[in-house]
């Protein structure tokens, strides 16, 4: 069975910019959520989306925004890039909402300068 | 406000030196209590799902442990593949987002 799915692994953009970050999630999985993982701050979580629905919302701006599509796979876009915004994006998808492990893709490393 | 912590930071051990990780939580009404493991450049890989004090799951040479305030994960004559950073994380009953601790980093030498 595939694992979780993110592209591109690696992105380099300017502050003021935007990127879009995709993941595909394992098949038969509906709940999809992104974590933000920095040296300083660890794990933060950003959204879980669930039925093509944003279900939970992390403490980020509304810079950080999500969709999923019907197929379970999700985009998260950042706008107006930061240099704070640098760190690893990870998605993760499980079998149902609440109370299932997270299985993690390997992220998309995100620098901005 | 629902909050993870893990101890030590870093361990380095020797090969075969057993040792423990720990993770204390705050949480209003535990849902799972999980256990992951992080190489770097890579995400997290699940371990364990604990849900209540008193349980306890075992994989190969890691043992975790549950109580109502923390969790330890046990490594048993850890082998240098079992160098990893380790990531404790809980799911409140009220929540479906999971809060993770700061990990912790372990070196096992040969």
């Amino acid at each position: 069975k595939a694992g979780v799915t993110q592209t591109p692994r690696y992105l380099i953009k300017t502050r003021g910019q935007q990127v879009t970050l995709s993941c595909s999630p394992i098949s038969g999985h509906r709940s999809v959520s992104w974590y933000q993982q920095t040296p300083g701050q660890g794990l933060q979580f950003l959204f879980e989306y669930f039925s093509e629905t944003q279900r939970n919302k992390g403490n980020f701006p509304g810079r950080f925004s999500g969709r999923q599509f019907s197929n379970s796979r999700s985009e998260m876009n950042v706008s107006t890039l930061e240099l704070g915004d640098s760190a690893l994006y990870l998605c993760a998808s499980s079998l149902v909402r609440g109370n299932s492990p997270l299985h993690f893709g390997n992220g998309t490393r995100l620098t901005v300068t | 406000e629902d909050q993870v912590t893990q101890s030590p930071e870093a361990l380095r051990l020797q090969e075969g030196e057993s040792s423990s990780l720990n993770c204390s939580y705050t949480v209003s009404g535990l849902r799972g209590l999980f256990w992951y493991r992080q190489d770097p450049g890579k995400g997290p890989e699940f371990l364990f799902t604990l849900y209540s004090a008193g349980e306890e799951k075992e994989k190969e040479r890691l043992k975790a442990t549950l109580t109502k305030k923390e969790s330890f994960l046990h490594i048993t004559a850890p082998k240098p593949e079992d160098s990893a950073t380790y990531l404790c994380a809980v799911q409140a009953a009220n929540n479906n987002d999971m809060r993770f601790g700061a990990g912790t980093r372990l070196t096992v030498k040969p």
